[in-house]
């Protein structure tokens, strides 16, 4: 099993350009994430989809829109990109959005926005 | 607003030393975790602790979530230099779902 998979893993974009971030598991896990990691500020969640055909914002939403295509694959969509924007990218799936259910991460897409 | 707060936030020691890291709040969580993540990769589920008091050991490590569910601690005995890594504390409050995290202790033990 691969786990979840994100892709690219690196990108360098100008400011204004659109991109979308893909992500992808193999553990037929119900629930998938977005997060953004930046130094000094921890992971903060971006959007999550608690089961097939379901979004919800979380801590940081804004310039941001998701796609829950299927069970499989979550993406994050940047429509404008801005400076703000470059940071580290997180995408994780979990069984179930509950306390206490373990999250899988992927190995992360290091953006970065000129 | 920053709900877990993570102490210290940087630790640089030596091989065989004793640590702890220190993850407290004001609000009162059902379940926190802690993660590893290493340079480059995603975070790591190391523990979830969920009963106020309890103590969970994993090897060398000893996770701890207080009597009223509001702090936990890792203490980490004899530490290695694979132990070096960002150590997450994480959890959800009240009735919401999204997973709160600590902005993390970066921890580095030199040979």
């Amino acid at each position: 099993n691969a786990g979840v998979t994100q892709t690219p893993k690196f990108q360098v974009l100008k400011t204004g350009q659109s991109m979308t971030l893909q992500c992808a598991q193999d553990m037929n896990h119900n629930s998938m994430y977005w997060y953004r990691q930046d130094p000094g500020m921890g992971l903060r969640l971006i959007y999550y989809s608690a089961s097939e055909g379901t979004t919800d914002k979380g801590e940081v939403p804004n310039g941001y829109n998701v796609s829950r295509l299927n069970k499989r694959e979550f993406s994050l969509r940047l429509e404008s990109a801005a400076p703000s924007q470059t940071s580290v990218y997180f995408c994780a799936s979990s069984e179930a959005v509950q306390a206490g259910v373990e999250q899988f991460f992927g190995p992360g897409t290091r953006l970065t926005v000129l | 607003t920053q709900l877990l707060e993570q102490s210290p936030q940087f630790l640089s020691i030596q091989e065989g030393e004793n640590l702890t890291v220190y993850c407290n709040s004001s609000s009162v969580f059902s379940s926190l975790q802690w993660y590893r993540q290493e340079p480059g990769e995603g975070p790591v589920l190391l523990v979830t602790v969920v009963t106020g008091g309890e103590v969970k050991k994993l090897k060398r490590l000893t996770f701890q979530f207080g009597d009223a569910r509001k702090d936990s601690s890792l203490h980490i005995t004899a530490a290695q230099p694979g132990d070096t890594g960002l150590y997450l504390c994480a959890g959800v409050s009240g009735s919401g779902y999204a997973l709160n995290f600590g902005k993390g202790t970066s921890l580095l033990v030199t040979p």
